[in-house]
């Protein structure tokens, strides 16, 4: 079966520190999302890019987040330099959307973040 | 004000109840709208996209109304199995895809 794999699953690491969080989306879907779940907050929309362009990303911490897609195969979310208050699941999500027709979302199983 | 809203619950019913959420909404322009289904650490899944004329699939009944910007989702005949964080999602503009906090729900037997 065709899945978006996330790498790292967790990773625990100490303030200050550079995180960077992969994501293959399933082939031939043109929309990558990224998310980040903590309890206090539900899923936060991140970032996205359709066929690899970012559309929107005015969700993201500017001075310490970035997100780029370097290829159709792989999306990355980086933090520079992590703070505590970053620990969360971060999902990524790719889907198929054709004209005003949005599609289905399919997940990653997330990357488990905690940062001391 | 967040684009989607949701009653976080949790909501508690026992088996083979009926039980209703309903999802507010901000943005006028929506076009597409969604409830998935998340289970205890897990990833989101979609249940059920929502018509503007509402649609059922089994026990699952999706509503949209428009005019008052509400999705709901009615579980009838509810299973020890619906236990789960119900999330509403909103096509908000140009592919970008809000979800809601979600509303937990469990069933007791």
């Amino acid at each position: 079966d065709a899945r978006v794999t996330q790498t790292p699953r967790h990773k625990v690491t100490e303030m200050g520190q550079e995180v960077t969080m992969r994501c293959q989306p399933i082939l031939g879907h043109n929309t990558v999302f990224w998310y980040r779940q903590t309890m206090m907050q539900g899923l936060e929309l991140l970032a996205y890019f359709r066929n690899r362009a970012p559309l929107d990303d005015s969700g993201m911490p500017k001075d310490r987040f970035s997100a780029e897609m370097p290829d159709a195969t792989l999306a990355t979310l980086k933090i520079q330099p992590s703070e505590p208050r970053d620990s969360a699941v971060y999902f990524c999500a790719s889907g198929l959307r054709q004209g005003a027709n949005t599609g289905e979302l399919f997940f990653g199983e997330g990357s488990r973040l905690t940062v001391l | 004000r967040k684009e989607v809203e949701q009653d976080p619950g949790p909501f508690n019913v026992p088996e083979g109840a009926t039980v209703a959420f309903n999802c507010t909404y901000s943005n006028s322009a929506s076009q597409s709208f969604f409830w998935y289904r998340q289970d205890c650490r897990k990833e989101p899944k979609l249940l059920m996209s929502v018509y503007s004329s509402g649609n059922e699939d089994g026990r699952f009944t999706a509503q949209l109304n428009r005019a008052s910007q509400y999705i709901s989702l009615l579980i009838r005949d509810s299973k020890l199995s619906d236990s789960a964080t119900y999330l509403c999602v909103v096509d908000s503009s140009a592919s970008k895809i809000i979800f809601g906090s979600g509303t937990r729900l469990s069933i007791r037997p």
